[in-house]
């Protein structure tokens, strides 16, 4: 029972370039999100998913793209790379969305020059 | 609008001594309440939580104080020690919405 699985764990890319953060759970849960960390910003929300087929923006959606077409999966793509975009990224998966336990993968450490 | 206020950002505390981190949330139909623990290099991990039908909920030497009508909730860490150290953030929720999270408070805890 790996939890949740993201990677990259390193990733550095330039201005304008585009890529996918991968995020994978064995644990058969409906509800997915992405979060980036930023210091003395907490943990911000990106993008969510309450089921396969469904996804919603969070609180900082824009320059991000998300899928989800099977429970397990729930890929994060950025479009076009900018500075800005520079974070750590975790993805998290609970039973259900609110007033139940998130888990969170280890990040992905994402930069842009 | 920032839902969950945190304070402070940063806390030092002695081996052995008390660890108070607090929160204040705006919404009140928030039902859940959790505090995460997170290492450096390491994701968040749940720690502890209390849904408001309780004002206090004891793990160990980790306690969370619940003050309904003040919408404030409080982690104490008694008899903190080195490896407590880390970044702590509640967070509130109700069913059917995210998380919401507080910034983050980083704690040291000094021999």
């Amino acid at each position: 029972n790996a939890g949740v699985t993201q990677t990259p764990k390193f990733q550095v890319l330039k201005t304008g370039q585009s890529m996918t953060l991968q995020c994978a759970q064995d644990m058969n849960h409906e509800y997915m999100s992405w979060y980036r960390q930023d210091p003395g910003m907490g943990l911000r929300l990106i993008h969510y998913s309450v089921g396969a087929g469904i996804t919603d923006q969070g609180e900082v959606p824009n320059g991000y793209n998300v899928s989800r077409s099977t429970t397990e999966d729930f890929p994060l793509r950025l479009l076009s790379a900018a500075p800005s975009q520079t974070s750590v990224y975790f993805c998290a998966s609970s039973y259900l969305q609110g007033s139940t336990e998130a888990f969170f993968g280890q990040g992905t450490r994402l930069t842009v020059v | 609008q920032q839902q969950v206020k945190q304070s402070p950002q940063s806390l030092i505390v002695q081996k052995g001594g008390i660890s108070i981190i607090n929160c204040a949330y705006e919404n009140t139909a928030f039902d859940y309440f959790p505090w995460y623990q997170q290492f450096p290099g390491k994701g968040p991990a749940l720690l502890i939580a209390i849904r408001p039908d309780v004002s206090e909920k004891k793990e160990g030497r980790f306690t969370i104080s619940f003050n309904k009508s003040a919408k404030q909730f409080s982690l104490h860490i008694m008899d903190s020690q080195p490896g407590d150290s880390a970044t702590y953030f509640c967070a509130a929720s109700r069913r059917n919405t995210p998380l919401v999270f507080g910034k983050g408070t980083r704690l040291s805890v000094i021999a």
